[in-house]
């Protein structure tokens, strides 16, 4: 079965600083996909940035890249440069191998970025 | 490009009655996803559609549950005789298939029982 993980349940960051949200997964499948969702208070999951497993290099894209270490079974979300409209849910997902496509969620993890 | 549309925001009901969401994909995207999300989780797999056609229904997907999406355009969730497990935000996300790009999802139902 699939399985993602998230165990910081909740995240403080200084504003203009970097911050690690971490993922771990569990498939038995080659093929697969990860996802890093953000949720704001209103309540709309805003995609950020994936990664195939296998992708040769780290996904990036503007602030936010993906440390994804496959023999680990981590895919950790790195948010360089910090600002206040950070503030939000984050959660890891991945793509389910059957023919649904449908995402597998962890618990997510609340991101505080103080001033 | 307009995304994906839902309809109500917020429904408030009382246990027993009936509730029917809206939700309008992205208009060139043939699959359609809905999620159920409790407070302090993550969302989770419901159902699914392929155009018009429903592929898969997650065990949580009980009988009082039915989905819909008549001609592949718009879909449906409606809940029967509501009980207050079922209060939760309803979302609905939309792909283009085979499913390799990301999902697009609405803003979401939240739907409280009481």
């Amino acid at each position: 079965a699939q399985k993602i993980t998230q165990t910081q349940p909740g995240m403080f960051v200084q504003e203009k600083e970097a911050v690690t949200l971490d993922c771990t997964y569990d498939t038995s499948d080659p093929s697969y996909g990860l996802f890093w969702y953000k949720q704001p208070s209103s309540g709309e999951m805003i995609f950020l940035i994936y990664q195939g497993s296998y992708d040769q290099q780290n996904a990036t894209e503007g602030r936010y890249s993906l440390n994804f270490q496959k023999a680990r079974k981590s895919a950790n979300l790195v948010i360089s440069a910090s600002q206040l409209g950070d503030s939000a849910m984050y959660f890891c997902a991945m793509r389910g191998t059957d023919s649904s496509y449908k995402l597998i969620f962890g618990s997510g993890t609340r991101l505080l970025v103080r001033p | 490009d307009t995304g994906v549309s839902q309809d109500p925001r917020h429904k408030i009901t009382k246990r027993g009655q009936n509730v029917t969401f809206r939700c309008d994909p992205i208009s060139e995207h043939n699959r359609l996803y809905w999620y159920r999300q409790t407070l302090g989780q993550g969302p989770e797999f419901l159902t699914y559609f392929q155009n018009e056609a429903q592929l898969e229904k997650s065990r949580l997907l009980s009988d009082r549950f039915s989905a819909e999406r008549p001609k592949g355009s718009f879909s449906t969730l409606e809940i029967q005789r509501t009980e207050q497990g079922d209060s939760a935000m309803y979302l609905c996300a939309s792909s283009l298939a085979p499913g390799v790009g990301e999902q697009y999802f609405g803003p979401g139902t939240r739907l409280t029982v009481t």
